[in-house]
């Protein structure tokens, strides 16, 4: 199967300031997406993202998919921001049916 | 339209018991995966069902296992129980299955202890 690579593990930061998250895949997927696991555990859709470049607020995300990475960009971080980020992909080759491959996660806290 | 939906939300079993978890995922979703979730291991995939039937498996053993129904909600079983089976038990529901693009939409878990 597919190998998911995030980083950085750990970033801490000051409100305000500015974050890239990446993560890498050991080979092609398709149905790349983020999550944010709030507190409760539940894991909240942040982007879909196979290929290109979105934006949802303070929130942006690209994937160069023949390189197989993808980012995550948080800017002006707020506190509300802090949990862990996960990304997860699916392998583009063979049958994976319903079967996501999940990063180690970053944990982000952002400081007041 | 309402999220995916699990039950319940807690509990707390004795090792060697068995456990019942439940999904409803989202209306006109079709596709359920179930992922267990554990500090040392990250998140796993455990089974995808889709049409009442299991689509994809994961490395886990036959104590683990599932069922579709006919209006697409899901449950899985764990028999005897063991320790190591405390985790967060998450669903997923998609609109279809297979490699094509499908983004998945997860439930809030489901959050098991075994004593």
């Amino acid at each position: 199967g597919i190998q998911v690579e995030q980083s950085p593990p750990d970033l801490i930061l000051q409100e305000g300031a500015n974050s890239t998250l990446r993560c890498n895949f050991s080979d092609s997927v398709n149905n790349l997406q983020w999550f944010h696991q709030n507190p409760w555990g539940q894991l909240i859709n942040l982007f879909y993202i196979p290929s290109g470049t979105k934006q949802n607020g303070r929130l942006s995300a690209t994937t160069v998919a023949t390189e197989r990475y993808s980012l995550l960009y948080i800017s002006s971080s707020q506190t509300t921001d802090s949990g862990v980020y996960f990304c997860a992909g699916k392998n583009a080759g063979g049958t994976s049916y319903g079967k996501l491959t999940f990063g180690q996660g970053t944990i982000l806290t952002v400081h007041p | 339209k309402a999220g995916v939906t699990q039950t319940p939300r807690y509990l707390i079993k004795t090792r060697g018991q068995q456990v019942t978890l439940s999904c409803s995922p989202i209306s006109g979703h079709r596709s359920v995966s179930w992922y267990q979730q554990t500090p040392g291991q990250g998140l796993q995939f455990l089974f995808e069902y889709f049409s009442e039937t299991q689509r994809n498996k994961g490395n886990f053993p036959g104590r683990f296992s599932g069922r579709q129904f006919s209006n697409s909600r899901s449950e899985m079983n764990v028999s005897t129980l063991e320790l190591g089976d405390s985790a967060l038990y998450l669903c997923a529901s998609s609109v279809t299955s297979g490699t094509a693009y499908n983004e998945q939409f997860f439930g809030p878990g489901t959050r098991l202890t075994v004593l």
